[in-house]
């Protein structure tokens, strides 16, 4: 069945550092692709999302690319901040007469001052 | 705020009970999701409704239920409850059935399980 993989945490960085976070995935037909924000205490929320390939999604300085001939959708941003400190998820979702999302494990983020 | 509500915060109950949590969607929504969160299973999608059906169905246990009510508010059904049942259980709205360029889901604050 499809899935997603994204890369381990946590991720430490200093303040202004730039930010990789990897995803890959898994899918038999044309998912969306998103990346979701958790800050602590709270529920999920859209930071960005790709709806077909070589789509770039991009929000509050993060981007992400959907490259379907690499299957991934990494997410970057250029100068992290204290306040971007949270867990990351990387997701697809299906069209199948509803809309099934299925999540990776995410990826928690610490940014020093 | 999402604008989606989810009530209780947090219960604390012993296995083998029952447990309903339910889930006000944002105004003028129409599809509503559940999805657990715990440490060892990750985030896992339960089950869609759209406007009172059930549209689409993840990783939900028999012992799960779910359903839509005509005023759009959902809630979720958690029977002959296991000690593997704690975990955070998610609501979301979106306005239409599935995805698409304008269709975000907007999540609620979730419901804290404990089961004892």
């Amino acid at each position: 069945g499809n899935s997603v993989t994204q890369m381990e945490g946590p991720v430490t960085l200093s303040e202004e550092a730039f930010l990789t976070i990897n995803c890959t995935y898994t899918a038999t037909g044309y998912p969306s692709l998103f990346w979701y924000v958790q800050y602590p205490g709270e529920g999920l929320q859209l930071l960005l999302k790709a709806t077909k390939a070589d789509d770039k999604g991009s929000n509050k300085g993060f981007e992400a690319t959907y490259r379907k001939e690499t299957t991934s959708f990494h997410l970057e941003k250029g100068s992290v901040q204290v306040s971007d400190s949270a867990v990351y998820f990387c997701a697809l979702s299906e069209n199948t007469g509803g809309f099934k999302t299925i999540f990776g494990a995410g990826t928690r983020l610490f940014v020093k001052a | 705020d999402s604008g989606v509500t989810q009530t209780p915060k947090h219960l604390i109950t012993a296995t083998g009970q029952r447990v309903t949590l339910r889930c006000s969607p944002r105004s003028g929504d129409l599809s509503v999701y559940w999805y657990q969160q715990s440490l060892d299973q990750g985030l896992q999608f339960l089950i869609q409704y759209y406007n009172g059906e059930e549209r689409a169905k993840g990783n939900i246990l028999e012992r799960f239920s779910a359903q839509q009510f005509p005023d759009l508010h959902s809630e979720l059904n958690l029977s002959s409850l296991e000690l593997g049942d704690s975990a955070l259980y998610f609501c979301a709205s979106s306005v239409g059935l599935a995805g698409g360029r304008y269709n975000e889901q907007f999540f609620g604050p979730g419901t804290r399980l404990t089961v004892l």
